[in-house]
């Protein structure tokens, strides 16, 4: 069975600075999907950004890029230039691309704090 | 706003008691799954339907059951409830099972057991 960790419960960025947001993943897979979600206080799930393990280059959205290292099972999400906005709670998250099951496999999630 | 829709988004409801959450997917989505977060187990799946047929199985509890209609709005039911399943249960579609369609994911139905 796949796993997700994400070692930072809490991390906390000014505004207009950047973050990295840490997870690390399990799988036996070679062929997979990774995920970062926004949660922001009104709970809605957000997909931020996505990353086929077959691409080597990092996926990128305005703001927002990863840092895939299929090797080290690392998948970390840089937010540039934070914003007030950006404050939530974010979940890395993996999905196979084999088998009939398409579900969605969580980390516990960082809460990120933006300040003045 | 996702296109996926969910009712109640709020509901308060006593121990033993048996309730029903409501998904809509978006237009021309054929599969549902169902997700649960609580404060002890983080974002577990539950159950994915596609076309009206279960497809697969997480870490449901065998007092709840799942069904999606041929209108291909989809039901969770709850039973016998306890304090524990106390959540948010998300309700995600996308157009087909595949991997490579992206999950989007309702608002969710806040349950509360007292």
């Amino acid at each position: 069975a796949q796993t997700v960790t994400q070692s930072q419960p809490e991390m906390s960025v000014q505004e207009a600075e950047t973050v990295t947001l840490s997870c690390t993943y399990d799988t036996s897979e070679s062929d997979y999907y990774l995920f970062w979600y926004k949660q922001p206080p009104s709970r809605q799930m957000i997909l931020v950004i996505r990353q086929e393990a077959y691409k080597q280059q990092n996926a990128t959205e305005n703001r927002f890029s990863v840092n895939f290292q299929k090797a080290a099972k690392s998948f970390s999400l840089k937010i540039s230039d934070s914003q007030l906005g950006d404050a939530a709670m974010y979940f890395c998250a993996y999905r196979s691309r084999t088998g009939t099951a398409s579900k969605l496999t969580f980390g516990t999630g960082t809460r990120l704090q933006v300040t003045l | 706003d996702s296109g996926v829709t969910q009712t109640p988004k709020h509901l308060i409801t006593a121990t033993g008691q048996r309730v029903t959450l409501r998904c809509s997917p978006r237009s021309g989505d054929l599969s549902v799954y169902w997700y649960q977060q609580s404060l002890d187990q983080g974002l577990q799946f539950l159950i994915q339907y596609y076309n009206g047929e279960e497809r697969a199985k997480g870490n449901i509890l065998e007092r709840f059951s799942a069904q999606q209609f041929p209108d291909l709005h989809s039901e969770l039911n709850l039973s016998s409830l306890e304090l524990g399943d106390s959540a948010l249960y998300f309700c995600a579609s996308s157009v087909s099972p595949r991997p490579t369609d992206t999950q989007y994911f309702g608002p969710g139905t806040r349950l509360t057991v007292l």
